[in-house]
């Protein structure tokens, strides 16, 4: 059960779009359509923002979308808002269980 | 409305044991598969363990196998985590979660988190 691998970081003004990428491997993210994003505050529990790949939840803005190709899932964020900074963490059903990506910074500038 | 609350964390010297609870409210808990996931402090999320709506099946990160035991009881809207042989990097606060899916086939994704309860393995 390895990690999934996300970039520690990544930034965009407000009103920009940016792209989390999620990469694992095919026994993983490659082999089922079980990938979902959380954002989590400091000092908070996460929140679902996406599942089974690109489904959002009720109450979930639609600038929050999802998808995948192959290993890899992504999340995108358009329409930067001040209230989007936090870390988000992919997820993937890999066989009995889960597996987490080490999570990624945002930064609105 | 929607609620899970945990309890029962606590510090406890290694090699110790604990067990938590989550109280789940607001819907019906026993039509819902259930997830433990902690997170160690200042690092990223672990997913530990699933139980299945009716308890049939269990399914544990290798981290935490043959040590962990999760459990339920449907008649008292309760979802356990037995903690045995503590190590000092089980040091997490410890989420209760709820699958996004009910019945036989569970979506792996957590729509409902409870607050989380804090377990420190110090001597």
């Amino acid at each position: 059960q390895s990690a999934l691998t996300q970039p520690a970081s990544v930034s965009g003004s407000p009103g920009q779009s940016i792209t989390i990428s999620c990469t694992g491997t095919s026994s993983d993210v490659g082999s089922y359509n079980l990938v979902s994003w959380y954002q989590q505050h400091p000092g908070k529990a996460p929140k679902l923002m996406i599942y089974e790949v690109s489904k959002r939840p009720s109450g979930v803005s639609n600038r929050f979308s999802g998808s995948k190709s192959g290993n890899t899932a992504s999340l995108t964020i358009s329409g930067l808002q001040a209230e989007d900074e936090a870390d988000y963490y992919c997820c993937s059903y890999a066989g009995r269980g889960v597996v987490f990506g080490g999570g990624t910074k945002l930064t609105v500038l | 409305q929607v609620q899970l609350v945990e309890s029962g964390g606590g510090v406890v010297q290694p090699g110790g044991s604990l067990r938590l609870s989550c109280a789940a409210s607001g819907f019906t808990f026993s039509s819902y598969g259930m997830h433990w996931v902690r997170q160690a402090p200042g690092k990223g999320l672990e997913w530990v363990a699933f139980i299945r709506y009716d308890g049939s099946n269990k399914y544990y990160a290798d981290s935490v196998k043959g040590r962990f035991t999760i459990s339920r009881d449907n008649s008292k809207n309760t979802l356990y985590l037995q903690m045995n042989s503590l190590r000092a990097e089980d040091t997490a606060v410890y989420y209760c979660a709820k699958d996004v899916e009910y019945g036989d086939y569970p979506s792996w994704a957590f729509d409902i988190w409870g607050q989380g309860t804090m377990v420190t393995v110090s001597s």
